[in-house]
């Protein structure tokens, strides 16, 4: 069982925006503004797209963006594309006996 | 251009040992805490453990607390994982990831390509 819970999958067609949800509790997301998503495609390492909530790495698209409302933080993909189509990951930093946390998993299909 | 390089993974017995090894290269490995995540085949990330830059104080998951040892060694730009009483469980790829910011920080902007541990009699 993650401690971050996420939906198993979401999709959406080409140049539609999706949002996926990350929800914790006050002993992580909602308590830090330390939370982040990756993006995995089949067979590769873990991508970072989002840090601290909202913030986007260099050289990330402006197509993704993050957001957070209390215990929950979401990953917004606008403009749909092909490539986006991979499993996405939302982590958190928790003062619980570990430091880190993960979310389960969501699948993006790419209709 | 930052790179991180894990070797070591193999399939071991239950009950078994192994040690993991990250190669870093392209930033100053030793303004860095470091961590391991592990992925179990066809699973979800799971964090494995921390180390500070200076190796003083290491952290693990409750999963792997008192089987597991993270080590580095700053001169040789390298950060290790000695896995002990391995269990089927711990079957996944480990990756070595490097946090955002020098110091503590709970994000990874670079990952290794990952080694795989399988744990199989």
């Amino acid at each position: 069982q993650s401690a971050l819970t996420q939906p198993a999958s979401v999709s959406g067609s080409p140049g539609q925006s999706i949002t996926i949800s990350c929800t914790g509790t006050s002993s992580d997301v909602g308590g830090y503004n330390y939370v982040s998503w990756y993006q995995q495609h089949p067979g590769k390492a873990p991508k970072l797209m989002i840090y601290e909530v909202s913030n986007r790495p260099s050289g990330v698209s402006n197509r993704f963006s993050g957001s957070k409302s209390g215990n929950t933080a979401s990953l917004t993909i606008s403009g749909l594309q092909a490539e986006d189509e991979a499993d996405y990951y939302c982590s958190s930093y928790t003062i619980s006996s570990t430091p880190v946390v993960f979310g389960g998993g969501t699948k993006l299909t790419v209709l | 251009e930052v790179q991180l390089v894990e070797s070591g993974g193999v399939v071991v017995q239950p009950g078994g040992s192994l040690r993991l090894s990250c190669a870093a290269s392209g930033f100053t490995f030793d303004d860095y805490a470091m961590h391991w995540v592990r992925q179990a085949p066809g699973k979800g990330l799971e964090w494995v453990s921390l180390i500070s830059w200076d190796g003083d104080s290491p952290y693990y998951a409750d999963s792997v607390k008192g089987r597991f040892t993270i080590s580095r060694d700053n001169s040789k730009n390298s950060l290790y994982l000695q896995m002990n009483s391995l269990r089927a469980e711990d079957t996944a790829f480990y990756y070595c990831a490097k946090p955002g910011r020098d110091g503590y920080d709970y994000y990874f902007d670079y990952w290794g390509q990952g080694t795989l541990v399988t744990v199989s009699s």
